[in-house]
């Protein structure tokens, strides 16, 4: 079963807007991971953020957990349409738990 | 450095076939994983195996499927008899030891007709 809920679970958005996607799970984690996935191919391992940490920043990429609501959010600033793809995100519970994944956000960004 | 391969690519069979899926995880990689993804969904885990062990098979209908990772390095998937349902994408990952991010194949699209 999925722990994961993303919405919204599509997003149109033209090149150079930002997008911002968001996630909630159900029971704590050790840390939340977001990951890409382009269409035909696998999944790519954008980020992780522990549970501890707030907001974390990767290139064009901002996350920010909140664990309280349980609840994190993907950002992407000035999109390209290389950015096109579904993102998913993961949460672990650590301990050797498995990674649970979210049913992903799929992305458009228009030329 | 390689990502991890897995074959076929594509595999179209009928129900009740058995059908068999290959994964060579990254080298140096001992922590392997079978995933189940349906269309418009996120993966689920089948079976996670530490080296040749399988430390997670919860997840795994062991009534039709079965996994091996024979000297801990590349994996068998195998689904016999094939069902309608499991008409999916079969995705493979690895990591290193104690990692956090996995390393995703490209997957193995299956239609059962």
């Amino acid at each position: 079963s999925q722990q994961g809920e993303e919405d919204p679970q599509a997003l149109s958005i033209q090149e150079g807007e930002n997008a911002t996607m968001n996630c909630s799970y159900k029971t704590s984690i050790n840390n939340l991971q977001w990951y890409r996935q382009n269409s035909g191919r696998g999944l790519v391992h954008l980020i992780l953020i522990r549970s501890n940490e707030r907001e974390k920043h990767s290139g064009r990429l901002r996350v920010t957990l909140d664990t309280s609501k349980k609840s994190s959010s993907l950002l992407i600033t000035a999109s390209r349409a290389a950015d096109t793809a579904s993102y998913f995100c993961a949460t672990d519970a650590g301990s050797g738990s498995r990674l649970t994944f979210g049913e992903g956000t799929q992305l458009t960004v228009n030329p | 450095e390689a990502g991890v391969v897995q074959s076929p690519r594509y595999k179209i069979i009928e129900k009740k076939q058995p059908v068999a899926f290959w994964c060579n995880p990254i080298s140096g990689h001992n922590t392997l994983y079978w995933y189940l993804q349906n269309l418009g969904q996120g993966p689920e885990l089948l079976i996670r195996y530490e080296n040749e062990e399988a430390v997670d098979d919860s997840q795994l209908p062991k009534d039709r499927f079965s996994a091996e990772r024979l000297k801990g390095v590349d994996s068998t998937l195998k689904i016999q008899p094939a069902e309608l349902g499991d008409s999916a994408v079969y995705l493979c990952a690895s990591s290193p030891a104690g990692g956090e991010t996995q390393y995703f194949g490209p997957g193995t699209r299956l239609l059962v007709l």
